[in-house]
């Protein structure tokens, strides 16, 4: 099994940075996504990190250290369209990789 | 557009009703996944196949759930004598072979029941 843990909710100023955690414990484990879900809507995939270090996407960048159990999402000059949910989830490998979510963190962006 | 298609996007029903939910996933996505997502959480795993091959069931999915894919193509999602406890989002999801790690999803049945 496996157990996901992120923040609940952050606030955060308009062009500014924030920085979103996410612990797992996990068997099997074949990588990290990071999805973004606004209200009402579908995730959308945001990143994978399958391999140790830093993943960087325009204003949007992942880590993930795999000894440590540790991801963390950066987002860079915020913007009020990124007031959101975003949700870490692991991969498990041997159940047809399918994904164990964290609760997700809401983003709350203000101007 | 060829993503995950759901249908329908909304639904409310009484309790003790009987829902049944579609999904198409992409075209070639050998792997077809349900999720269920209620408000403030993340979405929970319930169930996946391989092509027609259901291969694992979470232990949320009670007796009164069922899923099928019967031609390895879309998947139906049943629930049974529906409670007030199943309103949430259900989300599919799929992805291609050989073992592609991401899941595209689409946008979700909404379910109420009153």
């Amino acid at each position: 099994g496996q157990n996901i843990d992120q923040p609940t909710e952050m606030t955060a100023t308009e062009g500014a940075i924030v920085q979103i955690n996410c612990t797992y414990q996990t068997s099997g484990f074949n990588g990290l996504f990071w999805y973004q879900q606004h209200a009402g809507e579908a995730p959308t995939f945001l990143s994978y990190n399958v391999l140790d270090g830093l993943e960087e996407k325009g204003r949007f960048s992942s880590f993930l250290s795999r000894s440590k159990g540790y991801s963390y999402l950066l987002l860079k000059e915020l913007q009020m369209k990124d007031s959101a949910s975003y949700l870490c989830a692991a991969v498990e490998q041997a159940a047809g990789n399918k994904l164990t979510f964290g609760g997700g963190t809401r983003v709350l962006v203000k101007p | 557009d060829t993503g995950v298609s759901q249908d329908p996007r909304h639904k409310i029903t009484k309790r003790g009703q009987n829902v049944t939910f579609r999904c198409d996933p992409i075209s070639e996505h050998n792997r077809l996944y349900w999720y269920r997502q209620t408000l403030g959480q993340g979405p929970e795993f319930l169930t996946y196949f391989q092509n027609e091959a259901q291969l694992e069931k979470s232990r949320l999915l009670s007796d009164r759930f069922s899923a099928e894919r019967p031609k390895g193509s879309f998947s139906t999602l049943e629930i049974q004598r529906t409670e007030q406890g199943d309103s949430a989002m259900y989300l599919c999801a799929s992805s291609p072979p050989p073992g592609g790690t991401e899941a595209f999803f689409g946008q979700g049945t909404r379910l109420t029941v009153v």
